[in-house]
Protein backbone atom coordinates (compact mmCIF):
# COMPACT_ATOMS: atom_id res chain seq x y z
CA UNK A 1 0.00 0.00 0.00
CA UNK A 2 1.29 3.74 -0.05
CA UNK A 3 3.37 5.38 2.41
CA UNK A 4 1.94 7.63 5.01
CA UNK A 5 4.01 10.52 6.57
CA UNK A 6 7.52 9.56 4.79
CA UNK A 7 8.85 13.02 5.88
CA UNK A 8 7.50 12.88 9.32
CA UNK A 9 8.75 14.14 12.53
CA UNK A 10 9.48 10.37 14.16
CA UNK A 11 9.29 9.47 17.67
CA UNK A 12 10.96 6.16 18.44
CA UNK A 13 10.31 4.25 21.58
CA UNK A 14 11.07 0.89 22.68
CA UNK A 15 8.68 -1.68 23.27
CA UNK A 16 7.18 -1.23 27.07
CA UNK A 17 7.77 2.30 27.30
CA UNK A 18 5.48 5.06 27.61
CA UNK A 19 4.95 7.18 24.67
CA UNK A 20 4.02 11.16 23.85
CA UNK A 21 2.61 12.21 21.12
CA UNK A 22 2.22 16.08 20.78
CA UNK A 23 0.11 18.38 19.03
CA UNK A 24 -0.12 22.03 18.66
CA UNK A 25 -3.82 23.36 17.19
CA UNK A 26 -4.34 26.32 15.22
CA UNK A 27 -8.02 27.61 16.01
CA UNK A 28 -8.66 29.03 20.14
CA UNK A 29 -12.35 28.36 18.79
CA UNK A 30 -11.67 24.78 18.68
CA UNK A 31 -13.97 22.92 20.84
CA UNK A 32 -13.34 19.49 20.04
CA UNK A 33 -10.60 17.36 18.86
CA UNK A 34 -9.12 13.57 18.24
CA UNK A 35 -6.61 12.00 17.56
CA UNK A 36 -6.32 9.48 15.33
CA UNK A 37 -3.77 6.52 13.88
CA UNK A 38 -3.38 5.61 10.00
CA UNK A 39 -1.27 3.04 9.25
CA UNK A 40 0.30 2.60 5.82
CA UNK A 41 -2.64 1.79 2.92
CA UNK A 42 -5.03 2.52 5.17
CA UNK A 43 -7.53 5.61 6.69
CA UNK A 44 -7.69 7.12 9.77
CA UNK A 45 -8.71 5.03 12.74
CA UNK A 46 -10.20 6.99 15.44
CA UNK A 47 -8.66 6.44 19.29
CA UNK A 48 -9.58 8.89 21.21
CA UNK A 49 -11.67 12.42 21.69
CA UNK A 50 -11.86 15.39 24.13
CA UNK A 51 -13.79 18.40 24.27
CA UNK A 52 -12.75 21.75 25.07
CA UNK A 53 -14.53 21.74 28.73
CA UNK A 54 -12.54 19.03 29.57
CA UNK A 55 -8.81 18.85 29.98
CA UNK A 56 -8.08 15.05 30.56
CA UNK A 57 -9.40 11.88 28.91
CA UNK A 58 -8.55 8.40 29.21
CA UNK A 59 -9.26 5.62 27.36
CA UNK A 60 -7.94 1.80 27.10
CA UNK A 61 -4.11 2.57 27.46
CA UNK A 62 -4.38 6.26 26.31
CA UNK A 63 -4.98 9.83 27.86
CA UNK A 64 -5.48 12.38 25.76
CA UNK A 65 -4.92 15.90 27.52
CA UNK A 66 -5.71 19.37 26.59
CA UNK A 67 -4.13 23.08 27.54
CA UNK A 68 -6.19 25.09 25.94
CA UNK A 69 -4.21 28.77 27.00
CA UNK A 70 -1.46 27.09 24.92
CA UNK A 71 -3.24 25.38 22.42
CA UNK A 72 -1.33 22.13 23.06
CA UNK A 73 -3.08 18.55 22.72
CA UNK A 74 -0.95 15.38 23.59
CA UNK A 75 -1.87 11.91 23.84
CA UNK A 76 0.18 9.32 25.82
CA UNK A 77 0.32 5.66 25.34
CA UNK A 78 1.02 3.47 28.00
CA UNK A 79 3.06 0.16 27.63
CA UNK A 80 3.55 0.91 23.72
CA UNK A 81 3.43 -2.08 21.82
CA UNK A 82 4.89 -3.29 18.45
CA UNK A 83 1.08 -2.66 17.16
CA UNK A 84 0.89 0.87 17.91
CA UNK A 85 3.58 1.52 15.27
CA UNK A 86 1.66 4.23 13.08
CA UNK A 87 1.49 7.73 11.97
CA UNK A 88 -0.35 9.84 14.80
CA UNK A 89 -2.47 12.98 13.73
CA UNK A 90 -4.78 14.86 15.78
CA UNK A 91 -7.55 16.53 14.15
CA UNK A 92 -9.86 19.67 15.84
CA UNK A 93 -13.28 20.84 14.75
CA UNK A 94 -15.74 23.84 15.85
CA UNK A 95 -18.45 20.83 16.70
CA UNK A 96 -20.76 23.35 18.47
CA UNK A 97 -21.29 25.36 15.14
CA UNK A 98 -22.72 22.21 13.21
CA UNK A 99 -19.59 22.36 11.12
CA UNK A 100 -18.67 18.68 10.84
CA UNK A 101 -15.24 19.80 8.67
CA UNK A 102 -11.94 18.44 10.64
CA UNK A 103 -8.29 20.65 10.30
CA UNK A 104 -5.85 17.75 10.87
CA UNK A 105 -2.49 18.38 12.07
CA UNK A 106 0.89 17.44 10.18
CA UNK A 107 1.47 13.89 11.94
CA UNK A 108 3.66 12.25 14.01
CA UNK A 109 5.39 8.98 13.00
CA UNK A 110 5.68 6.22 16.30
CA UNK A 111 8.35 3.65 15.71
CA UNK A 112 8.09 0.64 18.83
CA UNK A 113 11.62 -1.04 18.84
CA UNK A 114 11.14 -4.82 20.22
CA UNK B 1 -20.96 -3.65 5.30
CA UNK B 2 -19.29 -3.37 8.58
CA UNK B 3 -16.86 -0.54 7.52
CA UNK B 4 -16.73 2.63 5.03
CA UNK B 5 -15.78 0.62 1.23
CA UNK B 6 -13.73 2.40 -1.45
CA UNK B 7 -13.48 1.47 -5.00
CA UNK B 8 -11.00 1.50 -7.17
CA UNK B 9 -8.45 1.13 -3.78
CA UNK B 10 -5.93 2.33 -6.85
CA UNK B 11 -6.94 4.48 -9.77
CA UNK B 12 -4.22 5.66 -12.43
CA UNK B 13 -5.46 8.40 -14.96
CA UNK B 14 -3.65 9.84 -17.79
CA UNK B 15 -3.80 14.14 -17.40
CA UNK B 16 -6.98 15.58 -18.96
CA UNK B 17 -8.96 12.50 -18.26
CA UNK B 18 -11.91 12.44 -15.89
CA UNK B 19 -12.17 10.11 -13.28
CA UNK B 20 -14.94 9.14 -10.37
CA UNK B 21 -14.53 7.73 -6.94
CA UNK B 22 -17.01 5.54 -5.23
CA UNK B 23 -17.98 5.57 -1.70
CA UNK B 24 -20.02 3.14 0.69
CA UNK B 25 -20.38 4.31 3.67
CA UNK B 26 -21.69 2.68 6.58
CA UNK B 27 -25.09 1.47 6.78
CA UNK B 28 -27.28 3.89 8.53
CA UNK B 29 -24.78 6.87 8.69
CA UNK B 30 -25.88 9.98 7.32
CA UNK B 31 -23.30 12.20 7.68
CA UNK B 32 -20.45 10.98 4.55
CA UNK B 33 -17.18 13.35 4.21
CA UNK B 34 -14.57 13.26 1.72
CA UNK B 35 -11.09 14.42 2.44
CA UNK B 36 -7.64 14.42 0.05
CA UNK B 37 -4.48 13.36 1.86
CA UNK B 38 -1.24 14.46 -0.09
CA UNK B 39 1.69 11.90 0.39
CA UNK B 40 3.09 12.75 3.80
CA UNK B 41 0.62 14.96 5.20
CA UNK B 42 -2.69 15.02 6.88
CA UNK B 43 -5.92 14.69 5.20
CA UNK B 44 -7.64 17.83 4.00
CA UNK B 45 -11.28 18.22 4.32
CA UNK B 46 -13.58 18.69 0.64
CA UNK B 47 -16.87 17.88 1.30
CA UNK B 48 -19.92 16.91 3.33
CA UNK B 49 -23.70 15.58 3.22
CA UNK B 50 -26.27 14.79 5.71
CA UNK B 51 -28.09 12.79 3.77
CA UNK B 52 -28.41 13.78 0.42
CA UNK B 53 -27.67 17.25 1.22
CA UNK B 54 -24.39 18.46 0.12
CA UNK B 55 -23.77 21.05 3.12
CA UNK B 56 -20.41 21.67 3.07
CA UNK B 57 -18.49 22.30 -0.46
CA UNK B 58 -15.76 24.79 1.03
CA UNK B 59 -12.92 22.43 0.45
CA UNK B 60 -13.06 21.12 -3.23
CA UNK B 61 -10.50 22.81 -4.92
CA UNK B 62 -11.68 23.67 -7.74
CA UNK B 63 -14.93 23.60 -10.11
CA UNK B 64 -13.16 20.49 -11.37
CA UNK B 65 -14.32 18.62 -8.47
CA UNK B 66 -17.98 17.22 -7.88
CA UNK B 67 -19.38 15.35 -5.42
CA UNK B 68 -22.97 13.64 -5.32
CA UNK B 69 -25.11 11.33 -2.78
CA UNK B 70 -28.44 11.14 -4.67
CA UNK B 71 -30.13 8.57 -2.76
CA UNK B 72 -28.19 9.36 1.13
CA UNK B 73 -25.91 6.58 0.82
CA UNK B 74 -23.38 5.87 -2.15
CA UNK B 75 -21.48 8.97 -2.96
CA UNK B 76 -19.19 9.49 -6.21
CA UNK B 77 -16.23 12.14 -6.08
CA UNK B 78 -16.09 13.00 -9.72
CA UNK B 79 -12.76 14.86 -10.62
CA UNK B 80 -12.33 16.40 -14.31
CA UNK B 81 -9.94 17.54 -16.16
CA UNK B 82 -7.25 15.49 -14.05
CA UNK B 83 -4.26 17.10 -13.35
CA UNK B 84 -0.96 15.79 -11.54
CA UNK B 85 -1.48 18.11 -8.54
CA UNK B 86 -4.58 15.92 -8.29
CA UNK B 87 -2.31 12.83 -7.29
CA UNK B 88 -3.53 12.05 -3.31
CA UNK B 89 -5.75 9.32 -1.33
CA UNK B 90 -8.92 10.08 -1.43
CA UNK B 91 -10.67 9.24 2.39
CA UNK B 92 -14.38 8.83 2.20
CA UNK B 93 -15.72 8.83 6.04
CA UNK B 94 -18.98 8.06 7.79
CA UNK B 95 -20.99 8.88 10.92
CA UNK B 96 -24.11 8.08 12.52
CA UNK B 97 -26.16 10.86 14.30
CA UNK B 98 -23.88 13.62 15.45
CA UNK B 99 -25.52 13.57 18.93
CA UNK B 100 -23.75 10.71 19.81
CA UNK B 101 -20.31 11.95 20.80
CA UNK B 102 -19.43 8.50 19.88
CA UNK B 103 -20.24 8.79 16.40
CA UNK B 104 -18.54 12.26 15.64
CA UNK B 105 -15.70 10.78 15.69
CA UNK B 106 -16.14 9.61 11.81
CA UNK B 107 -15.03 6.18 10.62
CA UNK B 108 -13.02 5.97 7.28
CA UNK B 109 -11.84 4.30 4.37
CA UNK B 110 -9.13 2.81 2.85
CA UNK B 111 -8.99 5.32 0.47
CA UNK B 112 -8.68 5.94 -3.30
CA UNK B 113 -5.10 6.42 -4.16
CA UNK B 114 -5.18 8.76 -7.51
CA UNK B 115 -2.07 8.64 -9.78
CA UNK B 116 -2.44 11.48 -12.43
CA UNK B 117 0.63 10.86 -15.37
Amino acid sequence: GESVGLHLPTLSVQEGDNSIINCAYSNSASDYFIWYKQESGKGPQFIIDIRSNMDKRQGQRVTVLLNKTVKHLSLQIAATQPGDSAVYFCAESLMDTGRRALTFGSGTRLQVQP
Amino acid sequence: GAGVSQSPRYKVAKRGQDVALRCDPISGHVSLFWYQQALGQGPEFLTYFQNEAQLDKSGLPSDRFFAERPEGSVSTLKIQRTQQEDSAVYLCASSGDRGSSKDYGYTFGSGTRLTVV
